[in-house]
C-alpha cells in the first residue's frame, strides 16, 4: 500500500505570497491532520479533517485554512506569508478517528519564505 | 492537556539495548501512551503504544509502571538507523481526537 505522499516536496515563496500544499492520505484512510515544524517550536497541529469536515483546530492565525475533499485527499492553504512561515508542513493520516488509530505522516513540504 | 517529560538526548551502543524513558505524572486513567519517532529528514512514524499492560512489537517493547506515570520504551538491539528523535505522547481514550501532542523529545545516538 502506498504511503502518505505530499506534494510539492519543496517550495519557495516570498513574504506576502500565499500557498497550498497537498496531502494524498493512505487509501482507506478517511482522517488527515497536519502539523508545522520548526526548529523553535517543534512539531504542532494545525488541524484535523474526517469527511470533509473540520474536527480540531491548534491555535494557528486565520491565515493558515485546510479543506478534504470527497477521496479524503486536503489541502492547506496559508495566506499573506509571513518569514516565520517558513517551517516542514507534514500531513498524517488515519483510518479512523478512535484513539488508538495509528497515525501515518507523509515525508512533509519544506517551504521557505524569502 | 497532559504533559511527558523526556531527556534532551541519550547514547547507545550498536547492538545494544536502549532504555528511554518518560515521566507522565498528570496521566489520567483513560490516556493512552504512544511512542512516535522522528528519523533524520524523514516525518514521524509510529513505534508502539500501551495503556496499562507492557507491549510488544517487532519494532520495541514498551514498559508502563504500575501507577502509570512513567513509561519505557526499550529497543532491544539498537542499530545505526535507530538514531531518532522519539517522542513520548499521551492520547485520550475519549474526544477520538487526531492531535499529538509533541514535546521536544529525546535525540537518540547510536555508535558503532
Amino acid at each position: 500500500k502506498a504511503g502518505v505522499t505530499q506534494t510539492p516536496r519543496y517550495l519557495i515563496k516570498t513574504r506576502g505570497q500565499q500557498v497550498t500544499l497537498s496531502c494524498s492520505p493512505i487509501s482507506g484512510h478517511r482522517s488527515v491532520s497536519w502539523y508545522q515544524q520548526t526548529p523553535g517550536q517543534g512539531l504542532q497541529f494545525l488541524f484535523e479533517y474526517f469527511s470533509e469536515t473540520q474536527r480540531n483546530k491548534g491555535n494557528f492565525p486565520g491565515r493558515f485554512s485546510g479543506r478534504q475533499f470527497s477521496n479524503s485527499r486536503s489541502e492547506m492553504n496559508v495566506s499573506t506569508l509571513e518569514l516565520g512561515d517558513s517551517a516542514l508542513y507534514l500531513c498524517a493520516s488515519r483510518i479512523g478517528t478512535a484513539s488508538s488509530d495509528t497515525q501515518y505522516f507523509g515525508p512533509g513540504t519544506r517551504l521557505t519564505v524569502l | 492537556d497532559a504533559k511527558t517529560t523526556q531527556p534532551n538526548s541519550m547514547e547507545s551502543n550498536e547492538e545494544e539495548p536502549v532504555h528511554l524513558p518518560c515521566n507522565h505524572s498528570t496521566i489520567s486513567g483513560t490516556d493512552y501512551i504512544h511512542w512516535y519517532r522522528q528519523l533524520p529528514s524523514q516525518g514521524p512514524e509510529y513505534v508502539i503504544h500501551g495503556l496499562t499492560s507492557n507491549v510488544n512489537n517487532r519494532m520495541a517493547s514498551l514498559a508502563i509502571a504500575e501507577d502509570r506515570k512513567s513509561s519505557t520504551l526499550i529497543l532491544h538491539r539498537a542499530t545505526l538507523r535507530d538514531a531518532a528523535v522519539y517522542y513520548c505522547i499521551l492520547r485520550p481514550r475519549s474526544g477520538n481526537t487526531g492531535k499529538l501532542i509533541f514535546g521536544q523529545g529525546t535525540t537518540l545516538q547510536v555508535k558503532p
